[in-house]
């Protein structure tokens, strides 16, 4: 079984709805991140979570919102989805101890109208 | 602020071709450098790291040397194979920080 999970693994949705996205790990890891991907722009992270109580904003956190419901559950949320979200989306985790390693989920393609 | 530059891609090889694929930072300080890979369809995996200036990460064939005078962290692979199909994100992460900060991404096809 895959340690990084996301659902759903494609969505496509119309202007002004909410969406959810989640994210689940058996790694035990205290760290979080939501990322987006766009072709030709790298990866950008939206928020991080250092823990259950501890959420941080990340470079491009404007029209996205995360809940840290347990230690292995990360959601990212957009409360009314835009075209301009359409993108790839990666959820990753790393422990305390070494920061440098990331282990990412596969992505989920989400699509707006 | 910090940023990572990568080469312009697509990259298209022959198999056991030489690879290089060039990264150069921008980083206030002395920063840990990495290479993530993205097979298709999956989420990126870490492929090398090295933490200071001189050090070589590799793995898998691929090598990268961290080079503090010219800001560079460039992968090379002496032989490539078609599995190495991928699209390939150079990264940092400076001391202290919680993040990291990904290049564009490279997408190298290596044909049979």
């Amino acid at each position: 079984d895959a340690d990084v999970t996301q659902t759903p693994r494609n969505r496509i949705t119309k202007t002004g709805k909410r969406i959810m996205l989640e994210c689940s790990q058996t790694k035990g890891h205290d760290r979080m991140y939501w990322y987006r991907q766009d072709p030709g722009l790298g990866l950008q992270l939206i928020y991080y979570s250092f823990d259950v109580k501890d959420i941080n904003k990340g470079e491009i956190s404007d029209g996205y919102s995360v809940s840290r419901q347990a230690q292995a559950k990360f959601s990212l949320s957009l409360e009314s989805a835009i075209p301009n979200q359409t993108a790839l989306y990666f959820c990753a985790t790393s422990d305390d101890g070494s920061q440098d390693t990331q282990y990412f989920g596969p992505g989920t393609r989400l699509t707006v109208l | 602020g910090n940023s990572v530059t990568q080469m312009e891609g697509p990259v298209t090889l022959s198999e056991e071709a030489f690879l290089t694929i060039n990264c150069t930072y921008t980083a206030t300080g002395y920063p840990s450098l990495f290479w993530y890979v993205q097979y298709p369809g999956e989420g990126l995996q870490l492929l090398l790291k090295a933490t200071k200036a001189d050090d070589k990460g590799s793995n898998k064939g691929f090598e990268a040397t961290y080079r503090k005078e010219t800001t560079s962290f460039h992968l090379e692979k002496g032989s490539v194979q078609v599995s190495d199909s991928a699209v390939y994100f150079c990264a940092l992460r400076e001391k202290g920080a919680q993040k990291l900060v990904f290049g564009q991404g490279t997408r190298l096809t290596i044909n049979p």
